[in-house]
């Protein structure tokens, strides 16, 4: 069954540390992995995309990295601050049909606080 | 560039009521088209997609259904809402193989009443 889990649902630190959240999933095929951020209320936005040759990617004060042997991606963020809070979102698409259905798994929240 | 539209951002309507949501896409042709569903808590669940004018397939069998009258229109529409059907629903677009623009509006928080 095609799967993407989140950990940890929910976490909390404070401005300018830095922190890590996991993604593991069990798509197959695999086509690409991405880390979508969303404010309250609102749409969630692309951070990172990832293919399978690709190992990791940047995005300002976001990083992600993805072992595809292991089926693992983290998000790494580098120097919090407060407009981090949000729940960030992985999501990995499959390569199963021409459209790719996209698995979405359950989400982080991260608060941060001052 | 691309962007995508989605209306209104939030609406509360009783039992019975019909229902309307509109998204439109600019800056592309023959975009793939989703309606999503966001419960507290939860992931997102895909509602119905497109690939095309006139064509719409379904997810889960469900309360609503969808539209597309133009190739870059999605509406989402119900005839009888339920309080089942409050939720956080979002539109999102996408082209070619491996989705690569899925890119999602901002969102409809609808709160049957």
């Amino acid at each position: 069954k095609n799967q993407v889990e989140q950990s940890p649902q929910s976490l909390i630190i404070l401005e300018g540390k830095n922190c890590t959240l996991q993604c593991n999933y069990t798509v197959s095929p695999f086509s690409n992995l991405r880390w979508y951020k969303q404010d309250t209320g609102r749409g969630p936005v692309s951070l990172t995309i990832m293919t399978f040759s690709e190992n990791t990617k940047s995005n300002g004060r976001y990083t992600a990295t993805l072992d595809a042997d292991t089926k693992q991606s983290s998000l790494h963020i580098t120097a919090s601050q407060l407009s981090d809070s949000a729940s960030y979102i992985c999501v990995v698409s499959d390569r199963g049909s021409t459209l790719g259905r996209l698995y979405f798994g359950r989400g982080t929240q991260l608060t941060v606080w001052p | 560039s691309q962007t995508i539209h989605q209306w209104p951002a939030t609406l509360v309507q009783p039992v019975g009521s019909p229902l309307s949501l509109e998204c439109t896409v600019e800056g592309t042709s023959n975009p793939n088209l989703y309606w999503y569903r966001q419960a507290a808590g939860r992931g997102l669940q895909l509602l119905f997609y497109s690939v095309g004018i006139g064509q719409i397939s379904s997810e889960v069998p469900q309360n609503l259904s969808a539209s597309r009258p133009q190739d870059r229109q999605f509406i989402l529409s119900s005839k009888k809402l339920l309080l089942s059907d409050s939720g956080f629903y979002l539109c999102a677009w996408s082209v070619g193989p491996g989705n690569y623009g899925y890119t999602f509006g901002s969102g409809t928080r609808l709160t049957v009443v």
